[in-house]
């Protein structure tokens, strides 16, 4: 059974600091892994996709990896910024659509 | 990038009450998801919501208690049936961008039973 973690579960840094969150998947037979992000009290947006084999994807400030043998995935954020305080998804499609989902990891980044 | 709506955005409901969701898409899509987020909790897919069949439940949800309509392409609806105050949580639909296998989301819908 794909079980997705996240760590840490929390994380509070000064603006401009850069930061990495992981994510650890059990089973390394996946179909694609996505980061969102979600605002309080609202939906998801989508950050990035990586497919199975692909190792990374860059959007802006952000740069996501996948190492499908180890089972993870790493986001890299640079330069943070107050807009960047959210919570964190990452989520494995282990095929057909069958999404599961980290815990998530809570940013807060301070002005 | 798909464009999903969902109604309402909030309610709050009182216990034994049903509610009806909708969750709208701006293009036509295979399949649709519902999930469930609980206070705190991460994302719980509910069913999968196929045009022209009926849904698949995940195991701990049940047709009589979250029925799924799913009359065409861009649309689908769930019910939370009978609600306790368990059920409160957020409800998100989505759904792949045709041709892409990217999931999008949309804004939720907020549920509190009292």
């Amino acid at each position: 059974k794909q079980e997705v973690t996240q760590i840490p579960a929390a994380l509070s840094v000064p603006e401009g600091e850069n930061l990495v969150l992981n994510c650890s998947f059990t089973d390394s037979a996946i179909y694609n892994l996505q980061w969102f992000r979600q605002d309080p009290g609202k939906g998801l947006t989508s950050l990035l996709l990586i497919q199975s084999s692909q190792r990374e994807q860059t959007s802006g400030r952000l740069n996501a990896s996948l190492d499908k043998s180890s089972g993870r995935s790493t986001l890299y954020i640079a330069a943070s910024q107050p807009g960047d305080s959210a919570t964190y998804l990452c989520a494995v499609n282990t095929g057909g659509f069958k999404t599961i989902f980290g815990a998530g990891t809570r940013l807060f980044v301070k002005a | 990038s798909a464009v999903i709506s969902q109604k309402p955005s909030r309610d709050i409901c009182q216990r034994g009450t049903s509610l009806t969701i909708q969750c709208q898409v701006d293009s036509q899509v295979t399949m649709m998801f519902w999930y469930r987020q609980q206070p705190g909790q991460s994302l719980t897919l509910i069913a999968t919501a196929n045009q022209g069949s009926e849904a698949t439940y995940e195991s701990g949800f049940v047709i009589d208690k979250f029925p799924i309509s799913r009359p065409n392409l861009t649309f689908s609806t769930l019910t939370v049936s009978n609600m306790s105050p368990e059920d409160s949580s957020i409800y998100l639909c989505s759904a792949p961008l045709a041709g892409l296998n990217e999931q999008f989301f949309g804004p939720g819908t907020r549920l509190t039973v009292l």
